[in-house]
């Protein structure tokens, strides 16, 4: 499975944008780019996901590099309840019909009042 | 709408013991997948379920695991019998019919399993 690289920590202070980084060299031509987000005690959580356009939701933008080699995850203003772990994914099809996804360690994101 | 529900949320047993986890998955949706983090690890794929058959069964870790999806609504997880590396949080999942194209996998909140 592509491989994706991530910084083990972040801090943002509150009311600012948080840009966090992703970059997964190996990348398929057919792998979509995921973000999910685990907050303490809880289960990870669907954030944003794309394929080669930049994309944008309630949550969150992702922007995809030219040569999708790398990816930005973009809060536009972090509050408190965005501290958690975020964790950037390569959504690879298994060959029997599963998209299982593949956790690494993420990028653990404190938000500073 | 209810989330996905998993039952119990916190387990302790003795080493030995077996123990039964029980995922509710969102309704209508067909996929429901199984993932664990052991102490210190990431969490790993176990299983993907699509309505009652076994889709993707490569990440179980031995046959002291079995999941079962009967009627294609909820699934369990046994583990029997139990051994403490076992020891971990139990993440279920859910998604809608991937040939629809949707993507996103809908977690439950876990099930914590301690073995003593």
């Amino acid at each position: 499975d592509a491989k994706t690289t991530q910084p083990n920590s972040m801090e943002s202070n509150e009311e600012e944008p948080v840009h966090l980084p992703c970059n997964h060299s190996t990348i398929s031509g057919t792998d979509y780019i995921h973000w999910y987000r685990q907050l303490p005690s809880q289960g990870p959580e669907y954030v944003i996901h794309g394929l080669t356009s930049n994309v944008n939701n309630r949550m969150a933008s992702l922007a995809i590099a030219e040569d999708r080699k790398s990816s930005t995850l973009i809060l536009h203003r972090a509050t408190l309840r965005d501290a958690a772990v975020y964790y950037c994914i390569l959504r690879a099809y298994s060959g029997a019909g599963s998209y299982q996804l593949t956790f690494g360690k993420g990028t653990k994101l404190s938000v500073i009042p | 709408e209810a989330g996905v529900t998993q039952f119990p949320s916190h387990s302790v047993i003795e080493k030995g013991q077996t123990v039964t986890l029980r995922c509710d998955p969102i309704s209508g949706h067909d996929n429901l997948y199984w993932y664990r983090r052991v102490m210190g690890k990431e969490i790993k794929f176990l299983l993907h379920f699509v309505k009652e058959s076994k889709q993707d069964e490569s990440g179980m870790p031995n046959n002291r695991f079995l999941a079962e999806r009967t009627g294609g609504t909820y699934s369990t997880l046994k583990v029997q019998p139990a051994e403490l590396e076992d020891s971990g949080v139990y993440f279920c999942a859910s998604s809608q019919d991937l040939l629809a194209g949707v993507h996103e996998q809908y977690f439950g909140p876990g099930t914590r399993l301690t073995v003593t």
